[in-house]
């Protein structure tokens, strides 16, 4: 159980652009999500934590007008990259957390993003 | 501030044993989670403790000593598909997890 899935896994944009990434918890309700981004070779980064039918909160220097972060359901987040940028190139991964859990995470499988 | 540490990278042979250390400065501790992650890939599940002492889940064992701030996973038996980064992550007390920057495991035959 407690599998998340992201949507694409990959996929390569044109500079100026918007790019949708959904994640989706399918065999549990996600009360809390979260998006991470990682640059090769670093740690995660975590970008903001969505909780189902609120604003999402966002990690300082993250721009939420650049990365829009909608979590209409409990098993449905989207993370928006608008008007990419080539340094918005990056692997991002959502993570979901439901209730009754001992708080673990449960990893997407990752989005790569390449903007040219 | 908050802050975890581990080594960047380490070195093991196949069929040996490698201690993966973390010590973590965190405002609040709701728990200690170990990740693997392939390149590539998203992390996956290790281990989680929060309570003092050592957890043992086959060839992994994760311990952990909330005084010290420490905390290490040993993995036994090595194999080749062990090699990946280690990812050390403590919850804080608004349960947000800080992430450390990962240690890379490389095995050698």
């Amino acid at each position: 159980g407690a599998v998340v899935s992201q949507h694409p896994s990959w996929v390569i944009c044109k500079s100026g652009t918007s790019v949708k990434i959904e994640c989706r918890s399918l065999d549990f309700q996600a009360t809390t999500m979260f998006w991470y981004r990682q640059f090769p070779k670093q740690s995660l980064m975590l970008m903001a934590t969505s909780n189902e039918g609120s604003k999402a909160t966002y990690e300082q220097g993250v721009e939420k007008d650049k990365f829009l972060i909608n979590h209409a359901s409990l098993t449905l987040s989207t993370l928006t990259v608008t008007s990419a940028h080539p340094e918005d190139s990056s692997f991002y991964i959502c993570s979901a957390r439901g209730e009754g859990f001992s708080y673990e995470q449960y990893f997407g499988p990752g989005t790569r993003l390449t903007v040219t | 501030g908050q802050n975890i540490d581990q080594p960047t990278e380490m070195t093991a042979t196949e069929g040996a044993i490698v201690q993966i250390n973390c010590t973590y400065q965190t405002s609040g501790f709701n728990g200690l989670f170990w990740y693997q992650q392939h390149a590539g890939e998203a992390p996956t599940f290790l281990s989680y403790n929060v309570l003092d002492g050592l957890e043992e889940k086959g060839r992994f064992s994760s311990f952990l000593s909330r005084s010290k701030g420490y905390s290490y996973l040993l993995l036994k038996e090595l194999q080749m598909k062990d090699s990946a980064s280690y990812l050390c992550a403590v919850m804080d007390s608004n349960y947000q997890l800080i992430w450390g920057a990962g240690t890379k495991l490389i095995i050698k035959p």
